[in-house]
């Protein structure tokens, strides 16, 4: 039972550059989110999607992207990184309904030089 | 919009002493709350939720939770720390269309 699964686990970037970090859920999830967490500030939702085709912004948007072609992906992708983005990422996933669990990927590492 | 609140961002404790981390939330509608727990280096993991039956909430590894409406609160107690019990544990409110967490409290176990 894979659960969630993140790739890649650690990651570093040019600031510039472009990357895309990749999400897959087995579990027939319809809602999928991406947030990152930075010391403090606990998670902070950057985009989140209640199914296939439909995509939302969350709290920190600013320079992501996503996309929801099917139900078991939601990639987060970086068009041009920047140090400001140097942050631990979690690609999460639950039913729809409000009030069900979330689960959490094991984290993607990005560091931005 | 919903939000936590966490009181402190730093709690240490003795070996065998009560635990007590503090989560305060903002929500105009009945809300669904959560406690998670995060080991170093890895992801989320659900320690227990509240959905609007009991009050007290029992979750894993001795854990326990009120929801007190009056006091808009949601604290998390455990009777007796455990060496493995130090981690991060992050208190979150679900919406309609997504969960906003508190900014986490570290817990330190002592000898």
């Amino acid at each position: 039972n894979a659960g969630v699964t993140q790739t890649p686990k650690f990651q570093v970037l040019k600031t510039g550059q472009s990357m895309t970090l990749q999400c897959a859920q087995d579990m027939n999830h319809e809602y999928m989110s991406w947030y990152r967490q930075d010391p403090g500030m606990g998670l902070r939702l950057i985009h989140y999607s209640v199914g296939a085709g439909i995509t939302d912004q969350g709290e920190v948007p600013n320079g992501y992207n996503v996309s929801r072609s099917t139900t078991e992906d939601f990639p987060l992708r970086l068009l041009s990184a920047a140090p400001s983005q140097t942050s631990v990422y979690f690609c999460a996933s639950s039913p729809t309904d409000s009030g069900n669990t979330i689960y959490f990927g094991e984290g993607s590492w990005l560091t931005v030089v | 919009a919903q939000s936590v609140t966490q009181l402190g961002s730093h709690v240490s404790v003795s070996e065998g002493a009560l635990v007590l981390l503090r989560c305060n939330y903002s929500s105009s509608v009945p809300p669904y709350l959560f406690w998670y727990v995060q080991y170093p280096n890895q992801g989320l993991q659900l320690l227990l939720k509240y959905t609007s039956a009991a009050t007290l909430v029992k979750g894993i590894n001795g854990f326990e939770a009120e929801f007190k409406k009056s006091e808009t609160s949601f604290h998390l107690t455990k009777p007796s720390a455990h060496m493995s019990d130090a981690a991060e544990y992050f208190c979150a409110v679900s919406g309609d269309n997504d969960m906003r967490f508190g900014a986490g409290t570290r817990l330190t176990v002592k000898p």
